[in-house]
């Protein structure tokens, strides 16, 4: 089975400052997608973006940008200029690409981000 | 989020009492998918659906049972609430050719 794990319970930026948000995970599959949501205290649930394991050349979201590295099974967040409405729980997920059913999403355990002005 | 509504948004409930959460969607995805959020553990699959009375069960399926009688709605029943299953309960939908899922807006289920 597949898991996530996000190593930093919280982590802490100054305002227009960038910030680095890790995660790793576990898998056997080659084909796969990954991705980073960010929830903020009305619970929403918003993706922030998104990564697949075939393409090299890292996603960029404007101010949110990864580093992926699948040798490494490493999959970071970068969040540039960060500004007050950046504030929220983020989760690392991911998917197999292929699944007969399902498609299920598994999560990492989230990092709370905070934003000092 | 648009195309996807989860009802109630708060309940409090008795330990012992049966409970139904429900999940509708007007996207006529194919797949969805209950949830439960605690701190510390991110979002646990609990049941998920690929089809209209075709569900399987997640990682924490336990006292918890669904049925998805048509497209649009997808239950999920407490069967008998505990304690533990005070949460925060998320309904996803999402399609084979999609990369992400539309998140509801959850429930905050609180058993006393």
């Amino acid at each position: 089975a597949q898991t996530v794990t996000q190593s930093q319970p919280e982590m802490s930026v100054q305002e227009a400052e960038t910030v680095t948000l890790s995660c790793t995970y576990d898998t056997s599959e080659s084909d796969y997608y990954l991705f980073w949501y960010k929830q903020p205290p009305s619970r929403q649930m918003i993706l922030v973006i998104r990564q697949e394991a075939y393409k090299q050349q890292n996603a960029t979201e404007n101010r949110f940008s990864v580093n992926f590295q699948k040798a490494a099974k490493s999959f970071s967040l970068k969040i540039s200029d960060s500004q007050l409405g950046d504030a929220a729980m983020y989760f690392c997920a991911y998917r197999n690409r292929f699944m007969e059913y399902g498609n299920k999403l598994v999560f990492g355990a989230g990092t709370i981000l905070r934003v000092k002005s | 989020d648009a195309g996807i509504t989860q009802s109630p948004r708060h309940k409090v409930t008795e330990t012992g009492t049966p409970v139904t959460l429900r999940c509708h969607q007007t996207e006529n995805h194919r797949y969805m998918y209950w949830y439960r959020q605690d701190p510390g553990h991110g979002l646990r699959l609990i049941h998920y659906s690929y089809g209209v009375k075709d569900t399987d069960k997640g990682e924490v399926s336990d006292g918890y049972s669904v049925s998805r009688s048509k497209t649009e709605d997808f239950l999920l029943t407490l069967e008998s609430a505990t304690s533990s299953q005070t949460s925060v309960y998320f309904c996803a939908i999402g399609q084979a050719s999609n990369y992400g899922y539309t998140f509801g807006s959850g429930t905050r289920l609180t058993v006393v």
